[in-house]
């Protein structure tokens, strides 16, 4: 294992489509974070988990948008009737708890939605 | 409101020169780390520094951070075309668990 696996790496989808991105983190890390990038911007916060329990949601993370983290170890992020504005870079990291928040990122999966 | 600031937003320098980033919040902060990103990658950590006052070194650059912990620098002496890439402050306040971003120093060296 050798840093944080995003699949895939790139997804096309139609509007109204459901997609769903797998983040697989460093295997002993107990955090894990979803971020969404837009051209030019800062990762900005989506949400993270500790072990298998989702600790924190951003406000920015619509009713279309859910995460799983069923046994603390790979994670899952679906959006479900994908709109335009929903093109970005998904982001996933992962992180010791011991280490706070020093935080190893994946390449990302590049969603754009036509 | 972005909670940590960078400056400058962009920044394109000839080879060989210096420059220095800097991060700024409001807030304080337990620890704060740099990022590099580049295009279609995810960010890949450099630093972290932890203390007030702290100074940390990694080859050419030189990372700070606030006596008060609410503000960091970086320092590229002699910059060189592979240090082009965008350059992130990210940190958790204190108390907090969630990571933030900066706003992201875009750099060019050119040869």
């Amino acid at each position: 294992d050798t840093g944080v696996s995003q699949d895939p790496r790139h997804k096309i989808t139609k509007r109204g489509q459901n997609v769903t991105f797998r983040c697989d983190p460093i295997s002993e890390h107990n955090r894990l974070y979803w971020y969404r990038q837009t051209l030019g911007q800062g990762p900005e916060f989506l949400t993270y988990f500790q072990n298998e329990a989702q600790l924190e949601k951003s406000r920015l993370l619509s009713d279309r948008f859910s995460a799983e983290r069923p046994k603390g170890s790979f994670s899952t992020l679906e959006i479900q009737r994908t709109e335009q504005g929903d093109s970005a870079m998904y982001l996933c990291a992962s992180s010791l708890v011991v280490s706070g928040t020093e935080a190893f990122f994946g390449q990302g999966t590049r969603l754009t939605v036509v | 409101t972005q909670l940590l600031e960078q400056s400058p937003q962009f920044l394109s320098i000839q080879e060989g020169e210096n420059l220095t980033v800097y991060c700024n919040s409001s807030s304080v902060f337990s620890s704060l780390q740099w990022y590099r990103q580049e295009p279609g990658e995810g960010p890949v950590l450099l630093v972290t520094v932890v203390t007030g006052g702290e100074v940390k070194k990694l080859k050419r650059l030189t990372f700070q951070f606030g006596d008060a912990r609410k503000d960091s620098s970086l320092h590229i002496t002699a910059a060189q075309p592979g240090d082009t890439g965008l350059y992130l402050c990210a940190g958790a306040p204190t108390g907090a668990n969630n990571l933030f971003f900066g706003t992201g120093t875009r750099l060019t060296v050119i040869p």
